[in-house]
């Protein structure tokens, strides 16, 4: 498997325009996580799902902020309108099973800048 | 709610020395414990781990204990090299076992 793949890897938007990141877990995995980190918090979960199903979404910043994930192969992560203040990378992650008990594997990530 | 606390960065250390990257956790119950490292331009990926108190995670020359008494899973290694340089995150992933908590980071530099 090729791992967790996140697209785009850069994306320079600005300031009120619409972003999307993709993310397709590793085949076979039932939980998929977004992440978001800054130099100043660190890694934050924002959403997690498990077999498609949002599970806890508490970590969304705010209303801007969707995640969906149609299937099992394929979730994105929504800003609309972005803010200069969502400037991060995002991260994407994928387990087998729950997280205690395995690893889970993150994708390379998209450095989201807007201006 | 669940909660990790590491020591602040960045640590500068030469080849060869001794490293500690301290790490308390805040849980209810006995969650499971991680380390997870982080390569420039790269996504974590899992270093270690340990399930229960007193277990001893290891890879790579790195280790860390499960402290229950404590509340700690300190990261040790004897003799750092450069190519350890990366930032180092532990985590915990509570006993629902549904998601992992992670600390804020510790980036290392390994001076040759």
């Amino acid at each position: 498997d090729a791992g967790v793949i996140q697209s785009p890897r850069h994306e320079v938007t600005e300031m009120g325009q619409e972003v999307t990141l993709r993310c397709k877990p590793i085949s076979g995995h039932d939980y998929l996580f977004w992440y978001r980190q800054t130099m100043m918090r660190g890694l934050e979960l924002l959403i997690y799902f498990n077999n498609n199903v949002p599970i806890d979404d508490s970590g969304m910043p705010e209303d801007r902020f969707s995640a969906k994930m149609p299937n099992a192969s394929f979730s994105t992560l929504k800003i609309q309108p972005s803010e200069p203040r969502d400037s991060a990378v995002y991260f994407c992650a994928s387990t087998y099973g729950q997280t205690m008990n395995t690893e889970a594997f993150f994708g390379q990530g998209t450095r989201l800048t807007v201006v | 709610g669940d909660s990790v606390t590491q020591m602040e960065g960045p640590v500068t250390l030469s080849e060869e020395a001794f490293l500690t990257i301290n790490c308390t956790y805040t849980a209810t119950g006995y969650p499971s414990l991680f380390w997870y490292v982080q390569y420039p331009g790269e996504g974590l990926q899992l270093l270690l781990k340990a399930t229960k108190a007193d277990d001893k995670g290891s890879n790579k020359g790195f280790e860390a204990t499960y402290r229950k008494e404590t509340t700690s899973f300190h990261l040790e290694k004897g003799s750092v090299q450069v190519s350890d340089s990366a930032v180092y995150f532990c985590a915990l992933s509570d006993r629902r076992g549904d998601k992992i908590i992670f600390g804020k980071g510790t980036r290392l530099h390994i001076l040759p």
